[in-house]
């Protein structure tokens, strides 16, 4: 059964510090992972897709990286509009578009 | 372009009751998944639609059913409604092509709704 684990669970950053979470993953075949961010009461919105170990993306003050089992959203010198819940979701091969997501982590970024 | 649109944004309902949500998907996409938000599960996939047929169901009660119109809007509706119920209701759709095809999938706003 594909599994998502994100890691911390909360983050309190000041602005200007950088720092990353993390996004482990068991999946039998990776067809995507894919990353959101969400405000309270609102939807996820998309960030990026990554298909293949090695892949990097870059969006603004994010960055996210791909290992085989594991994935990096980096953020760089973040603003307090940064702050939100960030999501991660495997799509593992076969002909659904089911997403298994983790629980998220909490980003707080304080001026 | 239009993003993906739920509709209602907000329900309260009453135990025993049921309710009836919709989503339409971007223009173009075939695919249309739903999932259910709490607090405490995170979100949890209920069913995916493409061209009209459910093509996954997650592990959910039969009160909880959806259907895929030809134009790629789908409904979802939850019969008999409990207390635990109450939850963010998130549809997102995608072009759903399969595995030859890299994907994107796009959520709505969500449809927050309140059993009580």
């Amino acid at each position: 059964e594909d599994q998502v684990t994100q890691s911390p669970e909360a983050l309190r950053l000041q602005e200007g510090e950088s720092s990353s979470l993390n996004c482990s993953y068991t999946v039998s075949g990776l067809r995507g992972l894919f990353w959101y961010r969400q405000d309270p009461g609102k939807g996820p919105e998309f960030l990026f897709t990554l298909y293949s170990a090695g892949e990097e993306k870059e969006k603004e003050r994010l960055k996210a990286t791909l290992t085989k089992k594991e994935s990096f959203l980096h953020i760089t010198a973040p603003k307090p509009e940064d702050s939100a819940t960030y999501l991660c979701a495997v799509l593992h091969q076969g002909g659904s578009e089911k997403l298994v997501f983790g629980k998220g982590t909490k980003l707080t970024v304080n001026p | 372009k239009a993003g993906v649109t739920q509709t209602p944004r907000y329900l309260i309902k009453t135990r025993g009751q049921q309710v009836t949500l919709s989503c339409s998907p971007i223009s173009g996409h075939r695919s249309v998944s739903w999932y259910q938000q709490t607090p405490g599960q995170g979100l949890q996939f209920l069913f995916e639609y493409f061209s009209e047929t459910q093509r996954n169901k997650g592990n959910f009660p039969g009160r909880f059913s959806g259907r895929q119109f030809s134009n790629s809007r789908s409904e979802m509706n939850v019969s008999t409604l409990e207390l635990g119920d109450s939850a963010l209701y998130l549809c997102a759709s995608s072009f759903g092509w399969g595995n030859s095809v890299r994907t994107e999938a796009f959520f709505g706003q969500g449809t927050r709704l309140t059993v009580v």
